[in-house]
């Protein structure tokens, strides 16, 4: 079955560590988007991608980096800069045009102690 | 400010009641997404909308695009029911979602 393989499901790290969040799809989507939750607040979007080898900045890009050197890939970078990196974090993809086909992953839930 | 306001933030209904949840919007939409949370935190969309109403076992979604606004129902709740139910609007300018701060409804035996 196609999808969005978040992994890990709970990750855990110590302040000042970098750490990479992988999002794999094999849905042959061409856009993907990585967003941030925290309680009692919407979804709000950190970075995407809508081709390969291009990204753009969400609303809350800072202390964040990304990638996209495959279609069915895009990990995401925790940087030590990122000032309250303790949250949920979801991928999501889609075929690119008005929504269509969206497809969330799982979620990983970082903390940093 | 947000382009998504949900109500209610948070509902407790008994087994069997008829649920509304609420979505207005502020922004252009070319599409409206139902989306449902569950404690685990993955996921999954219930609803795609561009207009009218959709319906899907005892899920139905209406939409008001004068109005800017749209309803969840659930008929006949059931405990596996609760979760979070989240309202998204992708606008006519891009692939950039908005999403809603959710609703958190939890159905008692």
């Amino acid at each position: 079955d196609g999808g969005i393989t978040q992994s890990p499901k709970y990750l855990f790290r110590k302040e000042g560590q970098n750490v990479t969040l992988s999002c794999e799809q094999n849905l042959n989507h061409d856009a993907m988007y990585w967003y941030r939750q925290d309680p009692g607040q919407g979804l709000r979007l950190i970075y995407y991608s809508q081709i390969v080898n291009d990204f753009q900045k969400g609303d809350i890009a800072e202390g964040y980096s990304v990638s996209r050197e495959k279609k069915e890939s895009f990990p995401l970078t925790v940087t030590s800069a990122q000032k309250n990196p303790t949250a949920f974090y979801l991928c999501a993809s889609s075929t690119g045009t008005g929504g269509v086909g969206y497809t969330f992953g799982s979620g990983t839930r970082l903390t940093v102690v | 400010k947000n382009e998504v306001e949900q109500s209610p933030q948070n509902l407790t209904a008994q087994e069997g009641e008829f649920i509304t949840i609420n979505c207005s919007y502020s922004v252009g939409i070319s599409a409206l997404h139902w989306l449902q949370q569950h404690p685990g935190g993955g996921i999954v969309s219930l609803f795609m909308l561009s207009s009218g109403k959709k319906k899907h076992g005892r899920l139905i979604a209406t939409i008001n695009i004068q109005e800017k606004h749209s309803s969840l129902h659930i008929t006949a709740s059931h405990p596996r029911d609760s979760a979070v139910y989240i309202c998204a609007v992708v606008t006519y300018t891009g692939n950039q979602f908005y999403f809603g701060t959710g609703t958190s409804l939890t159905v008692i035996p």
